[in-house]
């Protein structure tokens, strides 16, 4: 079983949707990751948090550290959202990550 | 500032040959990494520098694989002798350190193709 577990593999959506990514980890952690990959494109960070919620435009990134569970949510959404969204966990004493397998994101017109 | 700079971003090469991948990280920033992306495998960590030093090197694949930062603001990642399955796409980060909650930042990769 991975570390780090995000589901859906894949999702489509039409543009205003919605969208909700998931990602369970299994490790302890200090800092749960979300990022961005576009297709042939590089790696963004679109959010590093240890607890409760963040917010970036129409981003918004929660945690559950009980539950050791973490959701990327994507309000109005557009196709250049579409891409690859990663779920990344750092432990306490290095701030090396772990990945999970990735959600493939596609939002058409 | 410009972020972290991979260079080259493409590398086409004979199986066989060195390989060397280079990085600068962001300035003031104490940790570096270098990650692999494949299909079949996807991100993995293959070395973590903290203040120079390597502190994690388990990623490594084999002795083939070496990696250096003679200094803060450069780093290395060489393939001696490179083979077909090295082919990915590799990314260095860098990041301030442990206990940050901000400012980890990925290169824009090298894509190499080992023929």
């Amino acid at each position: 079983k991975n570390e780090v577990e995000q589901s859906p593999q894949n999702l489509t959506a039409q543009e205003g949707e919605f969208i909700t990514i998931n990602c369970s980890y299994s490790v302890g952690i200090s800092a749960l990751h979300w990022l961005q990959q576009h297709p042939g494109g590089g790696i963004v960070s679109l959010f590093m948090l240890s607890s409760g919620k963040k917010k970036h435009g129409r981003l918004i990134a929660t945690i559950n550290i009980q539950e050791k569970h973490s959701s990327l949510h994507i309000t109005a959404s557009h196709p250049r959202d579409s891409a690859v969204y990663i779920c990344a966990v750092s432990n306490f004493s290095t701030d090396k990550l772990i990945f999970g397998t990735g959600t493939r994101l596609q939002v058409f017109p | 500032d410009a972020g972290v700079i991979q260079s080259p971003r493409h590398e086409v090469t004979e199986m066989g040959q060195e390989v060397t991948l280079r990085c600068k990280p962001i300035s003031g920033h104490n940790s570096l990494f270098w990650y692999r992306q494949t299909m079949m495998r996807g991100l993995e960590l293959l070395i973590y520098f903290n203040n120079n030093v390597p502190i994690d090197d388990s990623g490594m694949p084999e002795d083939r694989f070496s990696a250096k930062m003679p200094n803060a603001s450069f780093s290395t990642l060489k393939i001696q002798p490179s083979e077909p399955r090295d082919s990915a796409v590799y990314f260095c980060a860098s990041s301030l350190g442990p206990g940050h909650y901000y400012g980890y930042t990925f290169g824009s990769g090298t894509r190499l193709t080992v023929v």
